[in-house]
C-alpha cells in the first residue's frame, strides 16, 4: 500500500550545522509530496512541496528534491538555526494524505 | 495563510463521558475536513473524512458510533468521542481543504484528550 517511512529522531544540531531529514515512499501511482513542519504548540504547516518528479520544493532554506528513481525526498537545509526546532513530517497526497511518523529537531545555540 | 482553530487544546475526562471537539476555519471555507488522530512515535492515523452536509466516511477500523462527526457548516467540524476510556486518551488534530483551493491541508493546533 502508499506509505511512508522517515527517519526517527529525535536529532540534535548545533545552530549552524547541515541538516537532512530522510523520507522514503512507497505509492501506486504517482503522488504529489510534502514536507510539513509542528511549532511547539501549533498546528502543522505546510513547509515545501512537490507534485511530479525532479521538482524540488524549497521554502525558508530547507530543500527537498522528488526522486522517483529512489522513491525519496528527504528535507535538506544547509544552515539550521534555534527557530527551526520542531517536528517534521514527510507526506505524500495520493486519493489521501499519508503521513510518516515525524521528526523531531532540536537545534542547540 | 489559511489558519484553522480546534478547541479544547486539552481535556480531562473521566470514563464514560462524552467528549466534543471543535474544528474550525477561521477565513476560509472548508470543502471536506479531516480528522486525526496521533499515537505516540507514530504517524498521524486518517480516522474519517467528512464534507459538509452529509455523513462523515470513516476509514476502516474507526467506530462510526464511538467517534460522532458532525460537519454542520462550511466553517465547522466536530468530533465527539462517546463514552470515552482510557485507551482513546491520544491527540486528535483536524485538517481542513479550502474550496477552490490547490488540495493543501490547513491543520489545527490538535486536541490532547486524556480519559481517566
Amino acid at each position: 500500500g502508499d506509505s511512508v517511512t522517515q527517519m526517527e529522531g529525535p536529532v540534535t544540531l548545533s545552530e549552524e550545522a547541515f541538516l537532512t531529514i530522510n523520507c522514503t515512499y512507497t505509492a501506486t501511482g504517482y503522488p504529489s509530496l510534502f514536507w510539513y513542519v509542528q511549532y511547539p504548540g501549533e498546528g502543522l504547516q505546510l513547509l515545501l512541496k512537490a507534485t511530479k518528479a525532479d521538482d524540488k520544493g524549497s521554502n525558508k532554506g530547507f530543500e527537498a528534491t522528488y526522486r522517483k528513481e529512489t522513491t525519496s525526498f528527504h528535507l535538506e537545509k544547509g544552515s539550521v538555526q534555534v527557530s527551526d526546532s520542531a517536528v517534521y513530517f514527510c507526506a505524500l497526497l495520493i486519493n489521501q494524505f499519508y503521513f510518516g511518523t515525524g521528526t523531531s529537531l532540536t537545534v542547540i545555540p | 495563510g489559511a489558519v484553522v482553530s480546534q478547541h479544547p487544546s486539552r481535556v480531562i475526562c473521566k470514563s464514560g463521558t462524552s467528549v466534543k471537539i471543535e474544528c474550525r476555519s477561521l477565513d476560509f471555507q472548508a470543502t471536506t475536513m479531516f480528522w486525526y488522530r496521533q499515537f505516540p512515535k507514530k504517524s498521524l492515523m486518517l480516522m474519517a473524512t467528512s464534507n459538509e452536509g452529509s455523513k462523515a466516511t470513516y476509514e476502516q477500523g474507526v467506530e462510526k458510533d464511538k467517534f460522532l462527526i458532525n460537519h454542520a457548516s462550511l466553517t465547522l467540524s466536530t468530533l465527539t468521542v462517546t463514552s470515552a476510556h482510557p485507551e482513546d486518551s491520544s491527540f486528535y488534530i483536524c485538517s481542513a481543504d479550502m474550496r477552490g483551493g490547490s488540495g493543501e491541508l490547513f491543520f489545527g493546533e490538535g486536541s490532547r484528550l486524556t480519559v481517566l
